[in-house]
């Protein structure tokens, strides 16, 4: 019952790399989100997406990319790596929800992410 | 629009005393509102949630909120603390289109023997 993975968990970039951080969940959930989490600034949504094949942005999503091939797995690309994106990042996934309603969110473990 | 404001960045208390961690919520719908906690370099655990039902919610680990409107506030407590219980504490508000949680700025709750 492994809920949400991220991989990896630990990640040094120097300026200009690219990666991708991948996002798996096997509690069949429509909605998958991606966060990051710098210190005093709580959590902020980079994107999201509702079903596979569609995202969309979230509050910051500038900088990054995502792709939703397929339900289970939610992949956030970096193409060109900046000191600013130094962060930890989650996943967390959602059951669908009627308008205006939420269910809350399951939670990966985060990927520590550095860029020097 | 939604946003939650988490009042003091620290809180610090000794064990078997009172924790008492405080979210003020804006929303332009009924809110939904959580609280998760975060151990270190872990992801965040659900805590306790309203949606709309009773107005006392009671969650894990002996925590519990209450949910008042006329102050748009959802604060977190437990009577007596534990060491165990130091960790960060995010407060949340959904509501809007799908699932979305706006989150506050996250309180880090110390605990002193």
């Amino acid at each position: 019952n492994a809920g949400v993975t991220q991989t990896p968990k630990f990640r040094v970039l120097k300026t200009g790399q690219s990666m991708t951080l991948l996002c798996a969940q096997d509690m069949n959930h429509e909605y998958m989100y991606w966060y990051r989490q710098d210190p005093g600034m709580g959590l902020r949504l980079i994107h999201y997406s509702v079903g596979e094949g569609t995202t969309a942005k979230g509050e910051v999503p500038d900088g990054y990319n995502v792709s939703r091939l397929k339900k289970q797995n939610f992949l956030l690309g970096l193409e060109s790596a900046a000191p600013s994106q130094t962060s930890v990042y989650f996943c967390a996934s959602s059951a669908a929800s009627r308008r205006e309603t939420s269910y809350g969110y399951t939670f990966g473990s985060g990927t520590r992410l550095t860029v020097v | 629009a939604q946003s939650v404001t988490q009042l003091g960045s620290h809180v610090s208390v000794s064990e078997g005393a009172l924790v008492l961690l405080r979210c003020n919520y804006s929303s332009s719908v009924p809110p939904y509102l959580f609280w998760y906690v975060q151990y270190p370099n872990q992801g965040l655990q659900l805590l306790l949630k309203y949606t709309s039902a009773a107005t006392l919610v009671k969650g894990i680990n002996g925590f519990e909120a209450e949910f008042k409107k006329s102050e748009t506030s959802f604060h977190l407590t437990k009577p007596s603390a534990h060491m165990s219980d130091a960790a960060e504490y995010f407060c949340a508000v959904g509501g809007t289109s799908y699932g979305k949680l706006t989150f506050g700025q996250g309180t880090i709750l110390t605990v002193h023997p």
